[in-house]
């Protein structure tokens, strides 16, 4: 089975300071992505990753950003946190399929979330 | 552009009745399609998916969709739930991306809730 493991399951943080969650998944997948979850907005894209160095931004990403330096790790900075990101957030992982340069996404494997508070 | 519109937030109901949970997408082209669960303070499981193939696609613990392309609907059923079945479930849709990896676009989740 996938696994995806986040390094947290609850994190509190104050505000201004210069936050890290990781993510590592054990099947070698090639794309992983970040999510923020809040009640009433469903999953909002974050940024996604689909090859070692390679970002892409989601839906939301101000003030985020990411790193992926080893295709198992894909690390979600806050830079300086703020109330308004305090959340439940979720990584996860997936295969890739396609040809020509065009590919879409094999089913997403999640990790069980962080759950972050911003005092 | 790509969208999931999930017609119902909260679905109410008693255990052992069936349910539907309803799932329209909009997409020009061909698509992946799946449904997610996620049960209180977890991440997102995946319960089924159809990515070609028979239009009715079913789960291991009793859930059942049918992909409706004149429809372009994805609704998610069971004859008979159980008060375990009570979660978020969210449908989604994959979408390409040229020259990238492709992602995901979720609907905004359904709530279901069984009761005794």
């Amino acid at each position: 089975d996938v696994k995806v493991t986040q390094s947290s399951r609850y994190l509190v943080k104050r505000t201004g300071e210069k936050v890290f969650l990781e993510c590592v998944q054990d099947m070698d997948h090639e794309n992983m992505f970040w999510y923020r979850q809040d009640p009433g907005l469903g999953l909002r894209l974050i940024y996604f990753s689909y090859d070692v160095k390679m970002k892409e931004k989601g839906d939301i990403p101000e003030g985020y950003s990411v790193s992926r330096e080893k295709k198992e790790r894909f690390s979600l900075i806050l830079e300086s946190a703020s109330t308004n990101q305090t959340s439940m957030y979720l990584c996860a992982s997936s295969e890739r399929s396609g040809q020509g340069g065009s590919f879409r996404s094999q089913p997403q494997h999640f990790g069980d979330g962080t759950r972050l508070s911003i005092l | 552009a790509q969208s999931v519109t999930q017609l119902d937030s909260q679905v109410p109901v008693f255990e052992e009745a069936p349910v539907e949970l309803r799932c329209n997408y909009s997409s020009s082209v061909s698509v992946y399609l799946f449904w997610y669960v996620q049960y209180p303070n977890q991440g997102l499981q995946l319960l089924l998916k159809y990515l070609s193939g028979s239009t009715l696609v079913e789960s291991i613990n009793g859930f059942e969709a049918e992909f409706n392309k004149s429809q372009t609907s994805f609704h998610l059923r069971k004859p008979s739930v159980h008060i375990s079945d009570t979660a978020e479930y969210f449908c989604a849709v994959s979408v390409g991306i040229y020259n990238q990896g492709g992602k995901l676009i979720f609907g905004q989740g359904t709530e279901l809730s069984v009761k005794p």
